[in-house]
């Protein structure tokens, strides 16, 4: 079945770092793949997606790249914030796989220090 | 526009007590679902609905109970609740299970339930 790889966590920067999470992923079909974050004591909240090969998601700093080559899709962001703290979890959808639900990595806990 | 709302946001129980953990929805969404988050496990999915009088069983469905006779609501009922099911519940919602693969799923903010 499907499923989709994060980095084991914790990940620890100092701000301004450069910041990269691995995910990579399985999938029999072709999936759009997510990432969500989630801020402590809150629900996930959509941070972007790319739903065909190339495309690149981005939002408040934040890219990832749908590569389908290498089944990936890695998140970026070139200079993290102490806000930045949170957890980040990648996910994916079957275009053409009905009623199957998203699969979401474990997740990769960020913590920024100042 | 007040998106997916989970009541409560705390909650404790007795072993072997019952209880529903309320979700909502104001988007007229037609999946909604239920997750269960623990420590180094991520989100594990619950129960689903792909709309009003639908529903199925995810991957760790044992102890719970859903029904779905509006499209706005999805109560996720324990009905005998036992310290395993300790954990962090969220409720999702997507226009529909097809379209999730376009916008992903909307999340409520979450009920955290301890069993003791």
């Amino acid at each position: 079945g499907d499923s989709v790889t994060q980095m084991e966590g914790p990940v620890t920067l100092s701000e301004e770092a450069f910041l990269t999470i691995n995910c990579t992923y399985t999938a029999t079909g072709y999936p759009s793949l997510f990432w969500y974050v989630q801020y402590p004591g809150e629900g996930l909240q959509l941070l972007l997606k790319a739903t065909k090969a190339d495309d690149k998601g981005s939002n408040k700093g934040f890219e990832a790249t749908y590569r389908k080559e290498t089944t990936s899709f890695h998140l970026e962001k070139g200079s993290v914030q102490v806000s930045d703290s949170a957890v980040y979890f990648c996910a994916l959808k079957e275009q053409e796989g009905g009623n199957t639900p998203l699969v979401f990595g474990k997740g990769t806990r960020l913590s920024v220090i100042a | 526009n007040a998106g997916v709302t989970q009541t409560p946001k705390f909650q404790v129980l007795k072993t072997g007590q019952s209880m529903t953990l309320q979700c909502a929805q104001d988007m007229n969404h037609e999946y909604m679902s239920w997750y269960r988050q623990d420590p180094g496990m991520g989100l594990r999915l619950i129960h689903y609905s792909v709309g009003a009088g639908i529903t199925d069983q995810g991957e760790v469905p044992n102890g719970y109970n859903v029904s779905r006779s509006t499209t706005e609501d999805f109560p996720l009922r324990l009905l005998s609740a036992a310290p395993s099911q300790t954990s962090v519940y969220f409720c999702a919602s997507s226009y529909s299970i097809t379209g999730a693969a376009n916008y992903g799923y909307t999340f409520g903010s979450g009920t955290r339930l301890t069993v003791v």
